[in-house]
C-alpha cells in the first residue's frame, strides 16, 4: 500500500533555531516527491521538488534532501521565523499514476518568540 | 495562491441541502483537482479533470459531484448523500506530463447547521 509517514506530529521551537522534520515513504514506484507548506486556513503553497536522481534541493532556507535507497526525506529549516509556523506536508507522486499524489498528515510546526 | 481562486471562504450546509462550491483558474492548466482535508489525515482526491467534458472520481468521490463545462472552472456540488460534510475543501491545478506541481486555491471550509 502507498503511504506518507511524517514525524514528528508537531513541534515547537524558539525563533532563530534550526529543526528538522522526517518523512519516510513506501510509495511505489517512485516519480517525485515535494514538500508543501500550509499556512493555518491556506491552500498548501510547493516548497520543493525532487525526483529520484536529486539528493538535495534548497529554496532560501529550507532545504530538502531525498535517500531513495531507504526511501526517507528531509525537510531543514534554518535560522527559523516567526512566518515558518505552519504545517509542513510531505507528498510524493507514483510513477505512471496521472497526477496521482500521496500525501502525509504533516507536521504542524510552531515557532515562538 | 497562484491564480486559482475558490469562493466562498466559508460555507454553511443545512441537512439535505446541496451546495456548490467554487474553483476558477487563470493559469491555463488542463488538469484540475478537488481535495478534501480533515484533521490529522492527509488530503483525499474527491475528483479530477484533465480536460474539459472529462472527469474522474478520486479515493472519495462518493456524495460529490463535479462538472468541467470550461477549462478554468471546476464546481465542486456536495450533495444530501455526503453523511459527514464538515472539511476543508482544497481545489488544486497544474499542467499535465511528468512532475508538474500542483498549486492549491485558498480552499472552502464547509460547516453544517
Amino acid at each position: 500500500k502507498n503511504q506518507v509517514e511524517q514525524s514528528p506530529q508537531s513541534l515547537i521551537i524558539l525563533e532563530g533555531k534550526n529543526c528538522t522534520l522526517q518523512c519516510n515513504y513506501t510509495v511505489s514506484p517512485f516519480s517525485n516527491l515535494r514538500w508543501y507548506k500550509q499556512d493555518t486556513g491556506r491552500g498548501p503553497v510547493s516548497l520543493t521538488i525532487m525526483t529520484f536522481s536529486e539528493n538535495t534541493k534548497s529554496n532560501g532556507r529550507y532545504t530538502a534532501t531525498l535517500d531513495a535507497d531507504t526511501k526517507q526525506s528531509s525537510l531543514h529549516i534554518t535560522a527559523s521565523q516567526l512566518s515558518d509556523s505552519a504545517s509542513y506536508i510531505c507528498v510524493v507522486s507514483a510513477y505512471g499514476a496521472t497526477n496521482k499524489l500521496i500525501f502525509g498528515t504533516g507536521t504542524l510546526l510552531a515557532v515562538q518568540p | 495562491d497562484g491564480g486559482i481562486t475558490q469562493s466562498p471562504k466559508y460555507l454553511f450546509r443545512k441537512e439535505g441541502q446541496n451546495v456548490t462550491l467554487s474553483c476558477e483558474q487563470n493559469l491555463n492548466h488542463d488538469a484540475m483537482y478537488w481535495y478534501r482535508q480533515d484533521p490529522g489525515q492527509g488530503l483525499r482526491l474527491i475528483y479530477y479533470s484533465q480536460i474539459v467534458n472529462d472527469f474522474q472520481k478520486g479515493d472519495i468521490a462518493e456524495g460529490y459531484s463535479v462538472s468541467r463545462e470550461k477549462k478554468e472552472s471546476f464546481p465542486l456540488t456536495v450533495t444530501s448523500a455526503q453523511k459527514n460534510p464538515t472539511a476543508f475543501y482544497l481545489c488544486a491545478s497544474n499542467n499535465l506530463g511528468g512532475g508538474e506541481t500542483q498549486y492549491f486555491g485558498p480552499g472552502t471550509r464547509l460547516l453544517v447547521l
